[in-house]
């Protein structure tokens, strides 16, 4: 069975310094991993998906995750953070082959002081 | 293009009635999946249509059911509603293949007293 846990519930930076936003998964088979953002009293977007092209992938706005299987890992990181980033995050994996069923991590509270 | 549609985005209902959520997808999508979001459980799949046929099916209640219309319009529909069915309700559309990106409409925020 496919699972995601996202490590830190809340993470507080200040403007200008970078993001890491931790993720693990659990996955019988070669997962499909996303990263979505929720900005409040809106709907998710994506950032970013891992499909197996390449082990580093960048999104939107700056973000970037790399895929480490050793380690079961999905980190989500940007270099410098705005304030604008503040929002929720979800890492996600696919629940399985051909459905559009996906499996939520709790999701990282993301802050951003001026 | 258009984005994917929910209607109502807001609603109140009290305990015991029922309540029907309509999901319009992005054209071309064939697939629409629901999902339930609230602070203490996050964000669950409820079920997902494909092609007017349910595919996949998360664990909730049978007072939870959906259903896909030809044109790929969704509704989902909760009868005999309890508080603890207060949530957003997230409709997500795609092409229906594994590994492709979802689009999420801003969702349904239904509030039972």
């Amino acid at each position: 069975a496919q699972s995601v846990t996202q490590l830190d519930s809340h993470v507080s930076v200040s403007e200008g310094t970078p993001v890491l936003l931790r993720c693990n998964y659990s996955s019988s088979y070669s997962p499909s991993l996303f990263w979505y953002v929720q900005h409040p009293n809106k709907g998710l977007q994506l950032l970013l998906k891992y499909t197996s092209a390449a082990t580093l992938v960048k999104g939107i706005n700056g973000f970037e995750a790399e895929f480490k299987k050793s380690e079961t890992s999905f980190h989500l990181t940007k270099p410098s953070a705005h304030m604008s980033d503040a929002a929720e995050y979800f890492c996600v994996v696919h629940g399985s082959s051909n459905t559009g069923k996906l499996i939520f991590g709790q999701g990282t509270t993301l802050q951003v002081k001026p | 293009k258009a984005g994917v549609t929910q209607t109502p985005r807001y609603l109140i209902k009290t305990r015991g009635q029922q309540v029907t959520l309509s999901c319009s997808p992005i054209s071309g999508h064939r697939s629409v999946s629901w999902y339930q979001q609230t602070p203490g459980q996050g964000l669950q799949f409820l079920f997902e249509y494909f092609s007017e046929t349910q595919r996949n099916k998360g664990n909730f209640p049978g007072r939870f059911s959906g259903r896909q219309f030809s044109n790929s319009r969704s509704e989902m529909n909760v009868s005999t509603l309890e508080l603890g069915d207060s949530a957003l309700y997230l409709c997500a559309s795609s092409l229906g293949g594994y590994g492709g990106e979802l689009f999420f409409g801003e969702g349904s925020r239904l509030t039972v007293l």
